[in-house]
């Protein structure tokens, strides 16, 4: 059984740019969700997908997008990148549409924007 | 808002010691509380509370629910230098039909040999 995978692992844009993030999740979970993590702050919730659908969403600005595909692997896009957007992020993959149990989290790639 | 506030924001203690971090909440459409230990990234799964009153333990883990009070806890006895690390509590949200985990900023406990 493989974990959730995440690339990469460490990226630095600069502000403006744009960067996309992906996540493989755990074999035979069909839930990804993403979330943000700034330093000292716990994750915050950006969105999820089920089933290649958007199922909920956080309070982030419609610059940050994503994709589910139909091997349940999933994107995270931001454009326009801000210093803000400094953080590390969150993949996590889980079983159903309910994502309130247990997820299971990848290590998360970190991004910089200068 | 939902919120979720973690207290102590950190804690140092000595090997040997036992330790108990809280966490209150105040959101709408609970379902459940989570409890994650993160050590480098990846935030790893300790215990899932949905029920009042009913303690989940693993090894010397233990932690509880009061839904009538809105606050949970989570005890480490005989701490260990790997106990080291922040301790996230979540609240699982139902909103309809949208599902989220809210997560408290963490408390950061580090075990001094």
């Amino acid at each position: 059984e493989t974990g959730v995978t995440q690339s990469p692992t460490h990226l630095i844009k600069t502000r403006g740019q744009q960067v996309t993030l992906r996540c493989s999740s755990q074999s035979g979970h069909n839930t990804v969700s993403w979330y943000q993590q700034a330093l000292g702050q716990g994750p915050q919730f950006i969105f999820q997908y089920y089933r290649e659908e958007e199922n909920g969403r956080g309070n982030f600005p419609p610059r940050f997008s994503g994709l589910q595909f139909p091997n349940y692997s999933s994107e995270l896009n931001v454009n326009a990148l801000e210093l803000d957007d400094s953080a590390l992020y969150l993949c996590a993959s889980s079983f159903g549409q309910y994502s309130t149990g247990e997820l299971f989290f990848g290590e998360g790639s970190r991004l910089t924007v200068l | 808002e939902d919120k979720v506030v973690q207290s102590p924001l950190s804690l140092v203690v000595h090997e040997g010691d036992t330790v108990t971090l809280n966490c209150s909440y105040e959101v709408t459409n609970f379902r459940s509380l989570l409890w994650y230990k993160q050590e480098k990234k990846a935030p790893t799964f300790l215990f899932m509370l949905t029920s009042s009153g009913i303690e989940k333990k693993s090894g010397r883990l233990s932690s509880i629910l009061d839904k009538k009070e809105l606050f949970s806890i989570l005890n480490i006895t005989a701490t260990q230098t790997g106990d080291s690390a922040i301790y996230l509590c979540a609240v699982g949200i139902s909103n309809f039909g949208n599902e989220k985990l809210t997560f408290g900023t963490g408390t950061r406990l580090t075990i001094i040999p």
